[in-house]
């Protein structure tokens, strides 16, 4: 069966310090791989997806940026964190065609 | 632009009533699917049912089942028999070709002993 795995499960980071969250797939290949930020506990704004390695969507201008060097790793990246980056980070990926997104657990960061 | 409308921010129900949660998308696409999500206090999103625009029989898993109206580009859950576990913040979400999925800003149900 197919796992996701997300962590860490919680940073806090001071601002302008880099950042780097990592979400990795077990038994699947090729599998499409998001991004997504959920602010105040409230809607998902999708950040990155990515169908292939190498090939990252952004997208929303930001201060983020994402990686996925590995067929099954997807990386989320800052050079410098602002305040405004603090919120719940969610990563998920799904099969080809219309298929549901599966989900991380996630990674709640707080910018202080 | 693909959207997707929950406007219903908070809802409240009483342990074993049933209650229905309203989304409404926007899309120009023939073909789609269309998720809902279900968030606890864990903040884990599980999928909780999903349904076809090219099928017209709604889609039932347990508890939950949808109210798909395609011309009215309405996606309703209804609820049945509430219980505690179901306390969470339900989420609309539409897949598109682009197999990116837009999301509604969620309702909050809390269903009450």
């Amino acid at each position: 069966s197919q796992t996701i795995h997300q962590w860490p499960a919680t940073l806090v980071q001071p601002v302008g310090s880099p950042l780097s969250l990592e979400c990795t797939v077990e038994g699947t290949s090729n599998p499409n791989l998001y991004w997504y930020r959920q602010a105040a506990g409230r809607g998902l704004q999708l950040l990155f997806y990515s169908v292939g390695i190498g090939q990252i969507s952004s997208e929303v201008p930001q201060n983020l940026s994402a990686s996925r060097p590995q067929d099954r790793q997807f990386i989320l990246s800052s050079k410098k964190l602002l305040l405004s980056d603090s919120g719940f980070y969610l990563c998920a990926w799904a099969g080809q065609g219309f298929s549901p997104l599966h989900f991380g657990n996630g990674t709640r960061l707080t910018v202080t | 632009a693909q959207t997707v409308t929950q406007s219903q921010p908070e809802m409240s129900v009483q342990e074993a009533e049933t209650v229905t949660l309203s989304c409404t998308y926007d899309t120009s696409e023939s073909n789609y699917y269309l998720f809902w999500y279900k968030q606890p206090p864990s903040r884990q999103m599980i999928l909780v049912i999903r349904q076809e625009a090219y099928k017209q029989q709604n889609a039932t898993e347990n508890r939950f089942s949808v109210n798909f109206q395609k011309a009215a580009k309405s996606f309703s859950l209804k609820i049945s028999d509430s219980q505690l576990g179901d306390t969470a913040m339900y989420f609309c979400a539409l897949n598109q070709r682009s197999n990116k999925l837009i999301f509604g800003t969620g309702t909050l149900l809390a269903v009450q002993p």
